[in-house]
């Protein structure tokens, strides 16, 4: 079946603009993660959903990123007035239940100017 | 803290065996997962233990020892498309099930 999709795969902004990126997770999973990933480290993670109710949003890195998933299914990140440490790849990752093994999509590829 | 160590990068030959280790210092454990990640793809899911012992799956094996905190990737019959980084994540007890990941190791593989 599907996997998790995310678009736009790669994103170009200048600093001070803002974007928006979507995540599609596999039918049916609860749960949906979104993970920011520097080149060369391990994905960090930024906020957790189930449904549509954000349960944790302790490593979003500032008041400047906004994520949410209105109908429980579609996830958006907003990052609002980008800078250039905000370049890195976003993962979005679903899963059954909080519990079961998390599926990554391919991820955005932001570079900030 | 919350720590999770791995090498940074490996070599191996070609039909050869690699193991990759992994060890960890979290406050609070309930699995520990292995995705290999091809440059510019998404992590794919490898194994998961949540129990001392070993998991095999092919020529893939995963070990994990949660005395010592300690866990690690073994691959066999090695296979040019090995080549990626392998990312060891942990998941803590937190109501939120979020992945805490390590560096990841840069595996190449040598014909």
């Amino acid at each position: 079946g599907a996997g998790v999709s995310q678009s736009p795969r790669y994103k170009v902004a200048k600093r001070g603009q803002d974007v928006a990126l979507r995540c599609d997770p596999i039918s049916g999973h609860v749960s949906l993660f979104w993970y920011q990933q520097a080149l060369g480290q391990g994905p960090e993670f930024l906020t957790y959903f189930q449904n549509e109710a954000q349960l944790d949003k302790s490593g979003l890195p500032s008041d400047r990123f906004f994520a949410e998933r209105p109908e429980g299914s579609v996830s958006t990140l907003k990052i609002q007035r980008t800078q250039q440490e905000d370049s890195a790849v976003y993962l979005c990752a679903s899963s059954l239940s909080g519990r079961e093994t998390q599926y990554f999509g391919p991820g955005t590829r932001l570079l900030v100017l | 803290g919350q720590n999770i160590d791995q090498p940074t990068e490996m070599t191996a030959t070609e039909g050869a065996i690699v193991q990759i280790n992994c060890t960890y210092q979290t406050s609070g454990f309930n699995g520990l997962f292995w995705y290999q990640q091809h440059a510019g793809e998404a992590p794919t899911f490898l194994s998961y233990n949540v129990l001392d012992g070993l998991e095999e799956k092919g020529r893939f094996s995963s070990f994990l020892s949660r005395s010592k905190g300690y866990s690690y990737l073994l691959l066999k019959e090695l296979q040019m498309k090995d080549s990626a980084s392998y990312l060891c994540a942990v998941r803590g007890t937190s109501g939120t099930y979020k992945y805490i990941f390590g560096t990841g190791t840069r595996l190449k593989v040598l014909a």
